[in-house]
């Protein structure tokens, strides 16, 4: 079974923090993607990566970064973190050249 | 306005009855998948549609690529069935990505 996990489940910041989420897959998977999810607007991309190295922005990408310095592994960074960001935070990976996306559990961050 | 809606939003059933959630999409898709997510937050991919119908257990999707349409059913519900339902469609356009469109998501409740 493929998993991906995440490095936290519940996560308390405060605003200004440097926050890192980190995902971790174990299939060899070529893509990585980020997500957060909202009520009522479903799952936005924030960041994919396609390989290692690469990344590419998905449609909210503002105030977050990532890196992917190994295969396996992709983190979300967000560099100063704001109340705003309060969100359900899902990883998710892929193999290369197939839709079928395997989700992380997710981690619900808090930022006050 | 959003590319995927879903319908309806929020749906309550006894348990037994034969459920339908449906999707529309607005844009030229290469697939369209259905999701589920439990409380807690894991997803799982239930079914990729490119055309025609799949069946799984008591679980049938179908799709109607002129009409962008594509719906979920599930006979003889039960309340483990209680989740979120999420259609997502891989668009046509945007090269090799594997990006995906997800709709807002339809909260299904069984009661027993």
């Amino acid at each position: 079974d493929v998993k991906v996990t995440q490095s936290s489940r519940y996560l308390v910041k405060r605003t200004g923090e440097k926050v890192f989420l980190e995902c971790v897959q174990d299939m060899d998977h070529e893509n990585m993607f980020w997500y957060r999810q909202d009520p009522g607007l479903g799952l936005r991309l924030i960041y994919f990566s396609y390989d290692v190295k690469m990344k590419e922005k998905g449609d909210i990408p503002e105030g977050y970064s990532v890196s992917r310095e190994k295969k396996e592994r992709f983190s979300l960074i967000l560099e100063s973190a704001s109340t705003n960001q309060t969100s359900m935070y899902l990883c998710a990976s892929s193999p290369a050249r197939t839709d079928t996306q395997y989700f992380g559990p997710g981690t619900r961050l808090t930022v006050l | 306005k959003n590319e995927v809606e879903q319908s309806p939003q929020n749906l309550t059933a006894q348990e037994g009855e034969f459920i339908t959630i449906n999707c529309s999409y607005s844009v030229g898709i290469s697939a369209l998948h259905w999701l589920q997510q439990h409380p807690g937050g894991g997803i799982v991919s239930l079914f990729m549609l490119s055309s025609g119908k799949k069946k799984h257990g008591r679980l049938i999707a179908t799709i109607n690529i002129q009409e962008k349409h594509s719906s979920l059913h599930i006979t003889a519900s039960h309340p483990r069935d209680s989740a979120v339902y999420i259609c997502a469609v891989r668009p046509n356009y945007g090269g090799a990505t594997n990006k995906l469109i997800f709709g807002t998501g339809t909260l299904l409740a069984v009661q027993p």
